[in-house]
């Protein structure tokens, strides 16, 4: 079964860096998502990309945020600053049609000291 | 704006007890219904997901759901758990929308979990 595939899996990073997150959709997918999970919390919603372009974020995704597929395989999200509070784990998900469904991949797991 | 509710964060049950979960969402509009599963350590699964058609929607590992829509509730059950099931259950919405591209977006908007905690 197609996989969505995130790395690393664990990172650990100082306060006020720049970390870049990668995932690797499913190859036939054209949406793809970022979700993050402070621990202990819901899953929240960061934004959805589209056709190269940013199609829906939330109020979480701000300016310290960005999201890019600089190939045809990979979706990044960079946190241009990090913050102790950004500290949760980050999901990437792809789908076909949005509406049918999605994939998520396993986390990678940001610790922010 | 949309938000879902579960009402239960922790469930503990016996094995072969029966389950139901709870989830209860706020939107006006079409909706789809999905319910995921979070294993200790683990990512999100999907367990069954709603789109249309029969309200008795029946996915993986013996999980069914109802959705009934005047109650706008999504509720998860299954007849008799067993200790594999302990894990973390989360309800989510998307709104059910056609786009001018012919295709369909939305995020999802999951509920708080429902943590369940399953004794041997």
């Amino acid at each position: 079964e197609p996989e969505v595939t995130q790395t690393p899996s664990h990172q650990v990073t100082q306060m006020g860096q720049e970390v870049i997150l990668r995932c690797v959709p499913i190859s036939n997918h054209l949406y793809f998502y970022w979700y993050r999970q402070i621990l202990g919390q819901k899953v929240e919603f960061l934004v959805s990309f589209y056709n190269n372009e940013i199609s829906e974020k939330s109020e979480i995704f701000d300016d310290q945020f960005s999201v890019e597929r600089p190939d045809g395989s990979n979706f990044t999200l960079k946190i241009r600053s990090t913050k102790l509070e950004d500290s949760a784990m980050y999901f990437c998900a792809s789908s076909d049609k949005g509406r049918y469904g999605y994939t998520f991949g396993s986390g990678t797991r940001l610790t922010v000291v | 704006a949309q938000s879902v509710s579960q009402h239960n964060h922790h469930v503990i049950l016996s094995e072969a007890a029966s389950l139901e979960l709870g989830c209860n969402y706020s939107y006006g509009g079409t909706v789809n219904l999905f319910w995921y599963v979070q294993y200790p350590g683990q990512h999100l699964q999907l367990l069954l997901k709603y789109f249309s058609g029969d309200p008795l929607v029946k996915g993986i590992k013996g999980f069914e759901a109802e959705f009934i829509k005047s109650k706008f509730s999504f509720n998860l059950r299954k007849p008799s758990v067993q200790w594999s099931d302990t894990a973390e259950y989360f309800c989510a919405v998307n709104r059910s929308w056609r786009g001018s591209y012919g295709g369909s977006q939305g995020n999802l908007i999951f509920g708080k979990g429902t943590k369940l905690s399953v004794k041997p």
